[in-house]
């Protein structure tokens, strides 16, 4: 089974701090993995995700995010936070079936604050 | 932004009566899924389809039932709500089944059950 796991459910930064969002994986194969943003009142984005063609990845806004198979995580760092950033993150696992389905962590939510 | 439309956005519904959401997609993808969101959960998926008329169940299926008739549409139901069942609903779509594709949402229904 397919499984993340996201530690700390609420993250403050000051503005212009660098961000870092914790995730860590399980699975049995190569792992699919994926961030995504929420915000209020919205649908989740994909802000990136790795398919194992390169171990750092990069994304919208800013963000980027380093797959190390020895830790079997996938944080998501930002150099700099911006007030726009404040929102909900998931990192999520791609599962083993056909289907493509997605195995989600329990979200973080990221709050700067000015 | 994927052409995703969830009907309705919000609903307040008593125990036991029927209820159903629809998602509408205009991007002619194949797959189809339902996830629930909830405070210390994330989302967990309920119910996907991988082609018209084909469906199968997620993590969390019990008391929901699905059905796909046409490709753009994808409906799920709770034949009689429960309060356990308040949640905010997201649809999602994907192009392809291979596990390193994303997964695009649409904004959500929320759903209170009194």
């Amino acid at each position: 089974a397919q499984s993340v796991t996201q530690l700390g459910s609420h993250v403050s930064v000051s503005e212009g701090a660098l961000v870092l969002l914790r995730c860590n994986y399980s699975s049995s194969v190569p792992p699919y993995l994926f961030w995504y943003v929420q915000y209020p009142n919205q649908g989740l984005q994909l802000l990136l995700k790795y398919t194992s063609a390169a171990t750092l990845v990069k994304g919208i806004n800013g963000f980027e995010a380093e797959f190390k198979k020895s830790e079997t995580s996938f944080h998501l760092t930002k150099p700099s936070a911006h007030m726009s950033d404040a929102a909900e993150y998931f990192c999520a696992v791609s599962g083993e079936t056909g289907a493509n389905n997605l195995f989600f962590g329990t979200g973080t939510r990221l709050t700067v604050i000015p | 932004d994927a052409g995703i439309t969830q009907s309705p956005r919000h609903k307040v519904t008593e125990t036991g009566t029927p209820v159903t959401l629809r998602c509408h997609q205009t991007e002619n993808h194949r797959y189809m899924y339902w996830y629930r969101q909830d405070p210390g959960h994330g989302l967990r998926l309920i119910h996907y389809s991988y082609g018209v008329k084909d469906t199968d169940k997620g993590e969390v299926s019990d008391g929901y039932s699905v059905s796909r008739s046409k490709t753009e549409d994808f409906l799920l139901t709770l034949e009689s709500a429960t309060s356990s069942q308040t949640s905010v609903y997201f649809c999602a779509i994907s192009d392809s089944g291979s596990s390193n594709q994303p997964q695009h949402f649409g904004d959500g229904t929320r759903l209170s059950i009194l």
